[in-house]
């Protein structure tokens, strides 16, 4: 049974351009929700998806957006990266309904320079 | 918003003596409490959780305590180990929030 799974592992982008992450959730899986985490820092909410639609987003600005498709694995799109958005990009797959607990994959290391 | 305090920041403990975490949330609306454990160059692993409706749940050598009306959840690891040498946060749920709100991160180191 695979786990939640993420890609790339490391990433390297100059200031300005966009990047994407991908992520596919753990099997059985229909929730997925996007942490960023800077260095030395607990994760921060970057938005949840279910059913293909956005159904929250923390304190992030239009420049993240994602996307989710029919089976379940969702994209995370950052434009006009800046130097601030350098950090660890998690994704965690969980159940829509009452089971609240998440799983978390390796994350995503993006480097801006 | 809501608002999660962690403390201690670092807690260094002898190799099978106790280690004990604690966090304070700010929103008593909040009704479910996961910790993890995240080791470097890992993800985040969900190692025990606790809903408002219970107040202490026990895994193994690590249980959770919930005090609501205190807002307040602490981790109790016993009979450490070298393994258990990582960063733990806690984090905090409300019921109308699809969100966790993490704590700051306690970095353990067991000594042997």
């Amino acid at each position: 049974d695979a786990g939640v799974t993420q890609s790339p592992t490391h990433l390297i982008k100059t200031r300005g351009q966009q990047v994407t992450l991908r992520c596919s959730p753990k099997s059985g899986h229909d929730t997925v929700s996007w942490y960023q985490q800077a260095l030395g820092q607990g994760p921060q909410f970057i938005f949840q998806y279910y059913e293909e639609e956005e159904r929250q987003r923390g304190n992030f600005p239009d420049r993240f957006s994602g996307h989710q498709f029919p089976n379940y694995s969702s994209e995370l799109n950052v434009n006009a990266l800046l130097l601030g958005d350098s950090a660890l990009y998690l994704c965690a797959s969980s159940l829509g309904g009452a089971d609240f607990k998440r799983y978390f994959g390796a994350g995503t290391r993006l480097s801006v320079l | 918003g809501e608002n999660v305090e962690q403390h201690p920041s670092t807690l260094s403990v002898q190799e099978g003596d106790s280690a004990v975490i604690k966090c304070t949330y700010s929103d008593s609306a909040s009704n479910y409490f996961p910790w993890y454990k995240q080791e470097l160059g890992k993800g985040p692993q969900l190692i025990i959780d606790i809903r408002s409706n219970v107040g202490e749940k026990k895994d193994q050598r690590i249980a959770v305590t919930l005090n609501k009306t205190a807002k307040h959840f602490s981790l109790h690891i016993t009979e450490t180990q070298p393994e258990d040498s990582a960063v733990y946060f806690c984090a905090a749920q409300g019921v109308y929030n699809y969100q966790l709100i993490w704590g700051a991160g306690t970095k353990l180191i067991i000594k042997p």
